[in-house]
């Protein structure tokens, strides 16, 4: 496609259930990136794929976050148990290498009540 | 300390004014610098992407890095409502590694 698209764009929880969320990336890019905005806190980096190489997770807060990149495209990030400090926007972008500035989805705003 | 540090404004300027948006940071071993803006609701867009130091242009848009200083800078010219928006300044240590980013400064320009 021509952008990044996540789906959905925006998504209501329960505390304690398990979420995905969906990222598919501008074609052809190596390169995704997962980040959380929360409000006042700026863009938090959460996890990394480049092409084959094992994903920077360095960002994930807690074992109950993981995400996988199937076919060197889409991705899902998952979040398991939600908790109300879960609540945010979950931002996917791609970038076509490393050198290189990235596109961002418009988000999934997650709310856990 | 954290990384990357930007005022977060608001920063309200009437229409056709000179803006200056600043981050600083602390460690010298980053060498990418970017700005980003974001209107509500959307992600965030790439403006400018400078490499180590010194200036770069764009149309209205200026992005200077003072690596000495540990301070990069965004000058709007002439600037318009529809620059209204949140800025973000992102960084990182070299290719390959994620951006770190500011928390963003909330810009509003009026007509």
């Amino acid at each position: 496609g021509a952008g990044v698209s996540q789906s959905p764009s925006n998504k209501v929880t329960e505390k304690g259930k398990d979420v995905e969320l969906r990222c598919d990336p501008i074609s052809g890019h190596t390169a995704l990136y997962w980040y959380r905005q929360s409000l006042g806190q700026g863009l938090e980096f959460l996890i990394y794929f480049q092409g084959n190489s094992a994903p920077d997770k360095s960002g994930l807060p807690s074992d109950r976050f993981s995400a996988e990149r199937t076919g060197g495209s889409v991705s899902t990030l998952t979040i398991q148990r939600t908790q109300q400090e879960d609540s945010a926007v979950y931002l996917c972008a791609s970038s076509a290498g490393t050198d290189y500035g990235y596109t961002f989805g418009s988000g999934t705003r997650l709310t856990v009540v | 300390q954290k990384e990357v540090e930007q005022d977060p404004g608001p920063l309200s300027v009437p229409e056709g004014a000179i803006v200056s948006l600043n981050c600083t940071y602390s460690n010298s071993a980053f060498q990418y610098f970017m700005w980003y803006r974001q209107y509500s609701r959307k992600g965030p867009e790439l403006l400018m992407y400078t490499y180590s130091s010194g200036n770069k242009e764009d149309g209205r848009f200026t992005a200077q890095v003072d690596k000495s200083s540990k301070y990069i800078s965004l000058f709007i010219r002439d600037s318009q409502p529809s620059d209204s928006a949140t800025y973000l300044c992102a960084m990182r240590y070299q290719a390959g590694t994620a951006l770190i980013f500011g928390k963003g400064t909330t810009l509003s320009v009026s007509s």
